[in-house]
């Protein structure tokens, strides 16, 4: 079964909308997650770590403030992108750890369509 | 930063073609991972590669690990239709992906 869900599958919304993504770790806590962005044909580029009761780390060129990520328990990881604009468009997947030396498990992703 | 580029960009093969792809990081890597994913999908491990020239098997997948450990191969044998998809080779610890390698299966 699933080890990540993540939610919604797939947002289209207006310009200057807020939108919200949701990352569950469903089998054990996690308090390291990962957001990825993913545009068409291109690979997953990371966009920043969040880290359970602590400040997300972000990646260089990624903007804090139009990406709000919020790790409040072990268990689930938000991504709000705010204001959103067309160049938002994009796929983003959440991970989590799997423990040492243990792969990553994905989220199925969500498909963000701004308007 | 730290670079991890892979080639080809894309590969169209007739099926029951043989397929590699290759990967190459700018920095020595402690381990190494690769990913499949399906058009539409979301990236699914395939296998972690840990030491310096390692070789592993999955039925017709050969993943190889070079000595320097800076670069990676994945090979298929004989591909299938079932194969199409991107595949990725990652770095660790937060996974740097590295460009991906687009495969096509034609029947």
């Amino acid at each position: 079964g699933a080890v990540v869900s993540q939610h919604p599958s797939w947002v289209i919304c207006k310009s200057g909308t807020s939108v919200k993504i949701e990352c569950r770790s469903l089998d054990f806590q996690a308090t390291t997650m990962f957001w990825y962005r993913q545009f068409p044909k291109q690979s997953l580029m990371l966009m920043a770590t969040s880290n359970e009761g602590s400040k997300a780390t972000y990646e260089q060129g990624v903007e804090k403030d139009k990406f709000l990520i919020n790790h409040a328990s072990l268990t689930l990881s938000t991504l709000t992108v705010t204001s959103a604009h067309p160049e938002d468009s994009s796929f983003y997947i959440c991970s989590v750890l799997g423990g040492n030396d243990q792969p990553q498990h994905f989220g199925d992703g969500t498909r963000l369509s701004i308007l | 930063g730290q670079q991890v580029m892979q080639i080809p960009q894309y590969q169209h093969v007739q099926e029951g073609e043989d397929f590699t792809t290759y990967c190459n990081s700018s920095t020595t890597l402690s381990n190494i991972q690769w990913y499949k994913q399906r058009p539409g999908g979301h990236p699914v491990f395939l296998i972690q590669l840990v030491k310096s020239g390692e070789v592993k098997k999955q039925k017709r997948l050969t993943f190889q690990f070079g000595e320097a450990k800076k670069n990676s191969s994945l090979h298929i044998t004989a591909t299938q239709t079932t194969d199409v998809g991107t595949y990725f080779c990652a770095a660790p610890d937060k996974l740097i992906f590295g460009t991906g390698t687009r495969l096509q299966v034609f029947p």
